[in-house]
């Protein structure tokens, strides 16, 4: 199994640009989170599907945030504009309908200059 | 509410010293509890698990018992290796309708010394 595949591993651009993170979950999972990692604030948890059907995006920071999962196997987290409090890791992560463990992607490390 | 929380960091330690590490929970219910490791450069991955009280969940030498009484689940390991310098973190599921949504603590940064 390929595990939960992210791209781009990282991404630098400047202020004001949109910015698209991808994700491909595990096959056979059904559930999808996205987390934003910083030094200052930790590991936070953004929005997460079920069937591809938003569940929760209370983590979502502001409007300028949004994703998409469009079918099972692909969900995109998009931010426009972009802006230096942005930079930060995002991962990524699957898990089966109903089960506990989460499978992480390698994350995308995002530079906002 | 549900919150996990541990024990600041970071943790600096010498190869083959014992390790400990704090984690407590608010007690809404019995959830499942887990201890996730990132290595440098990667994601989180599950390190160990307990799903009841006073289940032990072990794994590559580490080791954390579900502890009610006590609302604790310490990860714990009694000689540590230079390859076990990482970011831990407890977790705990956040219970009800949440399709296995999970809560994480700050995390604990461990770097072992040779």
């Amino acid at each position: 199994d390929a595990g939960v595949i992210q791209s781009p591993r990282h991404e630098v651009t400047e202020m004001g640009q949109e910015v698209t993170l991808r994700c491909k979950p595990i096959s056979g999972h059904n559930s999808l989170f996205w987390y934003r990692q910083t030094m200052m604030r930790g590991l936070e948890l953004l929005i997460y599907f079920n069937n591809n059907v938003p569940i929760d995006d209370s983590g979502m920071p502001e409007d300028r945030f949004s994703a998409k999962m469009p079918n099972a196997s692909f969900s995109t987290l998009k931010i426009q504009p972009s802006e230096p409090r942005d930079s930060a890791v995002y991962f990524c992560a699957s898990s089966l309908e109903g089960a506990d463990i989460q499978y992480f992607g390698a994350g995308t490390r995002l530079s906002v200059l | 509410g549900n919150s996990v929380t541990q024990m600041e960091g970071p943790v600096t330690l010498s190869e083959e010293a014992f390790l400990t590490i704090n984690c407590t929970y608010t007690a809404t219910g019995y959830p499942s509890l887990f201890w996730y490791v990132q290595y440098p450069g990667e994601g989180l991955q599950l390190l160990l698990k307990a799903t009841k009280a006073d289940d032990k969940g072990s794994n590559k030498g580490f080791e954390a018992t579900y502890r009610k009484e006590t609302t604790s689940f310490h990860l714990e390991k009694g000689s540590v290796q230079v390859s076990d310098s990482a970011v831990y973190f407890c977790a705990r599921v956040s219970g009800g309708t949440s399709y296995g949504k999970l809560t994480f603590g700050q995390g604990t940064i461990l770097t072992v010394h040779p």
